[in-house]
């Protein structure tokens, strides 16, 4: 079955860009009808949804992370990324990356990656 | 954006316990609403979509019901293997989660 691992740096200085990278596996990120997804957690808080990529490139963003978020797709790598700019001590969380299933209008996150932890530190 | 708020924040059960997880959301999401399990270092868990359909594959102890801004999520019959954090996830605008709550062993 599709799996998806989430890899980058663990540490990241503040001010920098954030760049994470996710790798599916089991399957084609080209097959079927699903976005990808970036969502994270801060220690101690709830789940944020970062935003979303289709493999024709089309993205949507959390309007909160909107100006600060960039996600694309590598087909050929069988991967998608996230780029965050300008990250501060706020941005600390575990990362994940998710498959986002779509029908009849209904969305939900199946599977997920297992999540990578990202400090923001100088 | 829509507000998930989950309760309990935590509770402790014994095995065999029926368990109720509720989560509101601060205004109607019809029933564009997704439960998950996460246990510590793994990957998060799809249970139930679109309020009260079960992922393929989810034991049937698991029940999600509700629609409109009040929702439920039934565990019957609580197995060691089901402690672990829920979370609800709203799909009706963008995407939010609840606070989650954590399932503890008493």
């Amino acid at each position: 079955q599709v799996q998806l691992q989430e890899s980058g740096p663990g540490l990241v200085k503040p001010s920098q860009t954030l760049s994470l990278t996710c790798t599916v596996s089991g399957g084609s990120i080209n097959s079927g009808s699903y976005f990808w997804s970036w969502i994270r957690q801060p220690a101690g808080k709830g789940l944020e949804w970062i935003g979303r990529i289709y493999v024709s490139g089309n993205t949507n963003y959390n309007p909160s992370l909107k100006s600060r978020v960039t996600i694309s797709v590598d087909t050929s790598k069988n991967q998608f990324s996230l780029k965050l700019s300008s990250v501060t001590a706020a941005d600390t969380a575990v990362y994940y990356c998710a498959r986002e299933g779509t029908a009849m209008a209904y969305n939900w996150f199946d599977p997920w990656g297992q999540g990578t932890l990202v400090a923001v530190s100088s | 954006d829509i507000q998930m708020t989950q309760s309990p924040s935590s509770l402790s059960a014994s095995v065999g316990d029926r368990v109720t997880i509720t989560c509101r959301a601060s205004q109607s999401i019809s029933n564009y609403l997704n439960w998950y399990q996460h246990k510590p270092g793994k990957a998060p868990k799809l249970l139930i979509y679109a309020a009260s359909t079960l992922q393929s594959g989810v034991p049937s102890k698991f029940n999600g019901s509700g629609s409109g801004t009040d929702f439920t999520l039934t565990i019957s019959s609580l197995q060691p293997e089901d402690f672990a954090t829920y979370y609800c996830q709203q799909s009706y605008s963008t995407l939010t989660f609840g606070g989650g709550t954590k399932v503890e062993i008493k």
